[in-house]
């Protein structure tokens, strides 16, 4: 079935530091991708979303570009804050949003 | 003006109880979800229910039971309950029937089964 993965955190990084997280995915058809982050002690937030190839999702300074030709949907920051320090989940769903995926989340810590 | 909320936030219980927690969107959604995050961050899909009908059923035990009493609230009450089933249960909303697949989440139930 369609699934999602993501690079194993956690991440620590410096101040205004660049981030990339991968995510690659596994899907039959032609699915939305997403990250959402998820701050300390609180539920999901969509950050970004793309919904077909080519297709740049931007939110907060965070970039993410669907390309098929390699299944993936990397997130990128050109320069890291610490209020960035969170869990972030990439995932993909169908067009009608029938069965969402998750990857496992990467945890990113950022230091001053 | 909160947009999913659920209650309670927290809870803490005896193994054997029966609990439930309640979720309820006012963005007029029309498919709800249930999902679970275990400790290490993992967010698994339980159910999803479209105009009160379950559509996503995975392979939950039947000590869990969605009810749906109208398309604004998915509440989720669990038998019986197990140190396993100690977790943060999500709830989630979309607007499946519009082709609009982003999922908007609640803050999220922690329950701890002792």
């Amino acid at each position: 079935g369609d699934s999602v993965t993501q690079m194993e955190g956690p991440v620590t990084l410096s101040e205004e530091a660049f981030l990339t997280i991968n995510c690659t995915y596994t899907a039959t058809g032609y699915p939305s991708l997403f990250w959402y982050v998820q701050y300390p002690g609180e539920g999901l937030q969509l950050l970004l979303k793309a919904t077909k190839a080519d297709d740049k999702g931007s939110n907060k300074g965070f970039e993410a570009t669907y390309r098929k030709e390699t299944t993936s949907f990397h997130l990128e920051k050109g320069s890291v804050q610490v209020s960035d320090s969170a869990v972030y989940f990439c995932a993909l769903s169908d067009p009608f949003g029938n069965d969402m995926r998750f990857g496992a989340g990467t945890r990113l810590t950022v230091k001053p | 003006d909160t947009a999913v909320s659920q209650t309670p936030k927290y809870l803490v219980t005896q193994m054997g109880n029966d609990k439930s927690i309640k979720c309820e969107q006012n963005l007029g959604h029309d498919t709800m979800y249930w999902y679970k995050q275990d400790s290490k961050k993992f967010l698994k899909i339980m159910f999803s229910y479209n105009n009160k009908e379950l559509i996503i059923n995975e392979t939950v035990p039947n000590r869990f039971s969605p009810k749906s009493p109208d398309k604004a609230h998915l509440n989720l009450h669990i038998n019986s309950l197990e140190l396993g089933d100690s977790a943060v249960y999500f709830c989630a909303s979309s607007y499946r029937d519009r082709g609009t697949d982003t999922q908007y989440f609640g803050p999220g139930t922690r329950l701890t089964v002792l």
